[in-house]
């Protein structure tokens, strides 16, 4: 079974400029999460789709972040305009629910954002 | 109120001894689950092991076990015979349910390093 993957690996960009990573869920899996992960820190949540709905967006900057998730599958995280302080890796995870079933995340390598 | 602390920024242990983290969670929910995942430095997060809130044995997955005190409110792992590659970030994180969905937390993390 293939994993979440996510691209690009790395990107470094300038402050103000916008940038964009993209994330494939492991087929079937409905939910799909977007983290940030700040050097040293835990993952934060950023925003939580359910197919193609978001369930919780409430630690997302919406000025500068979006996401979609278009066709319940695939999911795109845009910066816009990025600021020194979004370097970090971004995490894409998903996971499936049913009925007996833990929920535990299934997470991408991640996209290292560096602004400069 | 942090949802998930792990107080032990940094721990150390022999190769082949037990070593524990600590995690401590705060939820008002009475249905919830409690996860450990291990980062290493490729920066990829690994599910170790679950314990749900209503599970009345501790949870075991090879070398991992996990601690559960639910009146302490605490979930510590146990890792046993520790070993070189156990070297790695661990977070604790907890999955409570809102709206049909579950929202997962995570905690600052522990730094563990096995020595020889």
């Amino acid at each position: 079974e293939a994993g979440v993957a996510q691209s690009p690996r790395y990107k470094i960009i300038e402050k103000r400029q916008s940038v964009a990573f993209w994330c494939n869920p492991i087929s079937g899996h409905a939910t799909l999460y977007w983290y940030q992960q700040i050097l040293g820190q835990g993952p934060k949540l950023l925003i939580q789709f359910q197919n193609n709905g978001v369930v919780d967006d409430s630690q997302l900057p919406k000025d500068r972040f979006s996401a979609e998730r278009l066709k319940g599958v695939d999911s795109t995280l845009k910066i816009q305009p990025a600021k020194l302080e979004d370097s970090a890796v971004y995490l894409c995870a998903s996971s499936i629910r049913r009925t007996r079933n833990t929920g535990e995340l299934f997470f991408g390598e991640g996209s290292r954002l560096t602004v400069l | 109120a942090q949802k998930i602390t792990q107080t032990q920024p940094g721990m150390f242990v022999q190769e082949k001894e037990a070593v524990t983290l600590d995690c401590t969670y705060d939820t008002s929910d009475q249905s919830y689950g409690l996860f450990w995942y291990k980062q290493p430095s490729s920066g990829e997060m690994i599910f170790l092991i679950y314990q749900g809130s209503y599970d009345e044995q501790n949870a075991t997955e090879g070398r991992y076990s996990l601690n559960f005190q639910k009146a302490r409110k605490s979930a510590n792992l146990v890792i046993s015979a520790s070993q070189l590659g156990d070297s790695a970030m661990y977070f604790c994180a907890m999955r409570e349910e809102a709206g049909g969905s579950y929202i997962p937390t995570f905690g600052r993390g522990t730094s563990l390093i096995v020595h020889p």
